[in-house]
Order: structure tokens, then sequence, then C-alpha cells
């Protein structure tokens, strides 16, 4: 079993709808990441948390770390949010090396 | 500023080459990654380093070699080129472990 698992993997919705991406994870953490991939295949970083809730724009992460589930929402989704989403998690101190661990990706295809 | 950068974007390589995939940042970040993508696969982490002069193993390290004798400096280095060292290679920095991580455009490496 993945240490990272993100729900669904593939997500095809219209333009204005509201999106939701689910990413559970089974190891101590210090941080959960949010990252986004382009088609070209460039990624950008959209949110770094380690509780509660960030929002930015029309993007919302929020995290329970009880749980250890976070999820990833977009509100009134347009075609240019089509992308890959991507859950990564920082293991906690002595959790093993430094860098991230990740999940395999959410494929977002929002049409008009 | 440039942010992370990434040569070459794409490379042709026969089995038992070897090479040097160059990454440089300009953000005077301490810590930099190297993460490998494979079709259908989430990232992985080769190897990192949280400052110049020390490096360290990550999740999938066999088959690749890093130094980092600079603060913007970290190239990694692939010995004897196999087949299955094919991937998209993803260089990334931090200022710190538990901080936005900045990743390069990535470097798409096909052993043949």
């Amino acid at each position: 079993k993945n240490e990272v698992e993100q729900s669904p993997q593939n997500l095809t919705a219209q333009e204005g709808e509201f999106i939701t991406i689910n990413c559970s994870y089974s190891v101590g953490i210090s941080a959960l990441h949010w990252l986004q991939q382009h088609p070209g295949g460039g990624i950008v970083s959209l949110f770094m948390l380690s509780s509660g809730k960030k929002k930015h724009g029309r993007l919302i992460a929020t995290i329970n770390i009880q749980e250890k589930h976070s999820s990833l929402h977009i509100t009134a989704s347009h075609p240019r949010d089509s992308a890959v989403y991507i859950c990564a998690v920082r293991r906690g101190s002595g959790g093993g090396a430094d860098g991230l661990t990740f999940g395999k990706g959410t494929h977002l295809i929002i049409q008009p | 500023n440039a942010g992370v950068t990434q040569t070459p974007k794409f490379r042709i390589l026969k089995i038992g080459q070897s090479m040097t995939l160059q990454c440089t940042q300009d953000m005077n970040h301490n810590y930099m990654y190297w993460y490998r993508q494979d079709p259908g696969m989430g990232l992985k982490l080769i190897y990192y380093s949280v400052g110049a002069g020390i490096t360290d193993k990550g999740e999938v390290p066999n088959g690749y070699n890093v130094s980092r004798s600079t603060t913007e400096d970290f190239p990694l280095r692939l010995e004897l080129a196999a087949p299955s060292q094919t991937s998209v290679y993803f260089c990334a920095s931090s200022y710190g472990g538990v901080e936005t991580q900045y990743f390069g455009p990535g470097t798409r490496l096909l052993v043949l």
C-alpha cells in the first residue's frame, strides 16, 4: 500500500463545478504539500500546510491531522484548471530522508 | 530571479553511456532535491542536499551520484545508463526542510 493515496485518479467535470480531490497518508508528517503539474510538465507548489485550512483565490486546502487526510477544493472550476494535482508529504522528524513522498496524482479535466 | 533551472531539456543516451544533469538555483536555498517521475507513478526522491558539501540518499539512489560544491548547483550524475533510468528528472529547492519547494522545468531522458 502506498504511503500517500489520492482519489479520484481521474476526474472530468463541467466548467463551474465545485471540485474536491482527496489525499490520505499513513505516516507521521511535518507538512503536506499540494502541487499542480500542467500538461507541459512543469510543477508548481500550490499549498503547504501542517494544520487547518488555507485559501488562495479559488483554491482551498484543508488537512485533518488526526484522520491523516487532506482535501483540495476548486470553486467555480475553469478549463485552465485542467492539470494533474499531486499530494505530497514530508515525514515527521526521525521519519526518514528529507524530501517529499508523493501520491500518484489526480488528472483533472474541466470541460467548457 | 530565474528560479530553478535544469539542463538539458531532453537527451537520448545509449546503454552504458554516462551524463550529468545540471541543476542551478538562484534563490540562495539551502535544500536541494532530485526526483524522478515515471509514467503512472508518483515522483520519487533520488538524492537530496541540506547545504553545500552535504548530500544524502533518497528512496531510489542506485545508479546515480550527486555532489554539492556550491549553494547554487546540484548536479546529478548517471555513470552507466540503463533503460530503467528512462524518466523525467526534476530538480527542486527550498529554503528549509519544511518550506515550499520550487521545481525546475525537468529533464526528459531516454535510454536506448
